[in-house]
């Protein structure tokens, strides 16, 4: 069954710490993507990976970083965590190109993270 | 830029009701559409997906039609069940540069089922 695995399901951290939130897909999709959800908001792109090493920023990228050093794996990293910071983060992949799956994302379960 | 558009909720049905959820959307191209949905505490999964117009996607009960003249993708079922509550999301991927897809969601409906 195919899999995109989010380390952390729940974070409780402090304003100022530094926050890593890991993603692991083991369908050897190119293109990973971190979103933000909130009511109302729906979901907003943070930012998308097309290969390793490579990073765009999406619609809110202020406050966040990325790290992709691997295929699998695409970490979201919150340098300095502030209040407005509290969310659900949401993992996705994807494959490129044509075909059948072309545009369907795959997501993980969600980490929700609290800053106080 | 692409934007998807889809009506707001809750939508408080009864069970055994018919269900409508309307989804329109702007995108230059020829974008594949999809609806997601999410059960309480867990991420989205798809549940169909159209990728030329006039293309009818199906899944447990629920379809949607890609309709171009009208740039929508509504959401339909013909009879709810209390299990189908959770929140729908309406979504396109148009190509970009390289021939990755780029998502563009809507900002999603809850749906509330009642025994």
């Amino acid at each position: 069954d195919v899999k995109v695995t989010q380390s952390s399901r729940y974070l409780v951290k402090r304003t100022g710490e530094k926050v890593f939130l890991e993603c692991v897909q083991d369908m050897d999709h190119e293109n990973m993507f971190w979103y933000r959800q909130d009511p109302g908001l729906g979901l907003r792109l943070i930012y998308f990976s097309y290969d390793v090493k490579m990073k765009e920023k999406g619609d809110i990228p202020e406050g966040y970083s990325v790290s992709r050093e691997k295929k699998e794996r695409f970490s979201l990293i919150l340098e300095s965590a502030s209040t407005n910071q509290t969310s659900m983060y949401l993992c996705a992949s994807s494959r490129p190109g044509q075909g059948s799956q072309a545009g369907e994302l795959f997501f993980g379960e969600g980490s929700r993270l609290t800053v106080l | 830029g692409d934007s998807v558009t889809q009506m707001e909720g809750p939508v408080t049905l009864s069970e055994e009701a018919f269900l409508t959820i309307n989804c329109t959307y702007t995108a230059t191209g020829y974008p594949s559409l999809f609806w997601y949905v999410q059960y309480p505490g867990e991420g989205l999964q798809l549940l169909l997906k159209a990728t030329k117009a006039d293309d009818k996607g199906s899944n447990k009960g629920f379809e949607a039609t890609y309709r171009k003249e009208t740039t929508s993708f509504h959401l339909e079922k013909g009879s709810v069940q209390v299990s189908d509550s959770a929140v729908y999301f309406c979504a396109l991927s148009s190509p970009a540069a390289g021939g990755s897809y780029i998502p563009t969601f809507g900002r999603g409906t809850s749906l509330i089922v009642h025994p």
